[in-house]
């Protein structure tokens, strides 16, 4: 089935060391998200990619780089992971469809970052 | 910017029927979206609605007024499986492609 699958599913990390989260779909939808989402909290968006066009939300910390290399995958890099970077991180795709219309978001399993 | 609004918490009855409430301010509109998410999952696509009116799904429904600036999502036949937290989620339109989540209501079913 087409889906939108995040590797790993748990990762747990040291204060500091670098991290890669990564997101790849099979819808061939030309938008990606990056969310972050803390316990009873709304998910927050990071920055999402328009094909290879990167927005990065205005309060979205320099921490956080993400890659898109093609349009199947995108990539969410934490430098210098922090204990309040310990959440869970979706991943959402989309599409734009006529005009500016946008289709809803589907979003991956998730991945849950534990910062030791 | 935009404002969303939704309960924190309600607790219904096993086969009863409940209604979540959402409530926005929005300088643009291009659609309102419910989602699902069950503890520690990601959230799940219920329903969509762009005009005014009621979108019904099986056990599920949603209602939009634009004018008012409120929706709502309709669950009948409760079951325990139900039990999840319920998002509300906008799309301000004018080339955003963001959805802007409520903070959810998180809903407990009872036996």
């Amino acid at each position: 089935d087409a889906m939108v699958i995040q590797n790993p599913r748990y990762q747990v990390t040291q204060f500091g060391k670098p991290v890669t989260l990564s997101c790849s779909q099979t819808l061939n939808h030309n938008v990606m998200y990056w969310y972050q989402q803390k316990s009873s909290q709304a998910p927050k968006l990071l920055f999402h990619y328009y094909d290879k066009d990167f927005n990065n939300e205005a309060d979205t910390p320099d921490n956080f780089q993400s890659r898109r290399p093609n349009t199947s995958f995108c990539f969410l890099d934490i430098r210098s992971p922090g204990l309040g970077d310990a959440a869970m991180y979706l991943c959402a795709t989309s599409r734009v469809l006529s005009g500016t219309s946008l289709d809803t978001q589907y979003f991956g399993p998730g991945t849950r970052l534990t910062v030791l | 910017g935009q404002n969303i609004d939704q309960p924190t918490e309600m607790t219904a009855t096993e086969g009863a029927i409940v209604q979540i409430n959402c409530t926005y301010q929005t300088s643009g509109f291009n659609g309102l979206f419910w989602y699902q998410q069950h503890a520690g999952e990601a959230p799940t696509f219920l329903s969509y609605n762009v005009l005014d009116g009621l979108e019904e799904k099986g056990r599920f429904s949603s209602f939009l007024s634009r004018s008012k600036g409120y929706s709502y999502l309709l669950l009948k036949e409760l079951q325990m499986k139900d039990s999840a937290s319920y998002l509300c989620a906008l799309n301000s339109g004018a080339g955003s492609y963001q959805l802007t989540f409520g903070k959810g209501t998180k809903l407990s079913v009872i036996p």
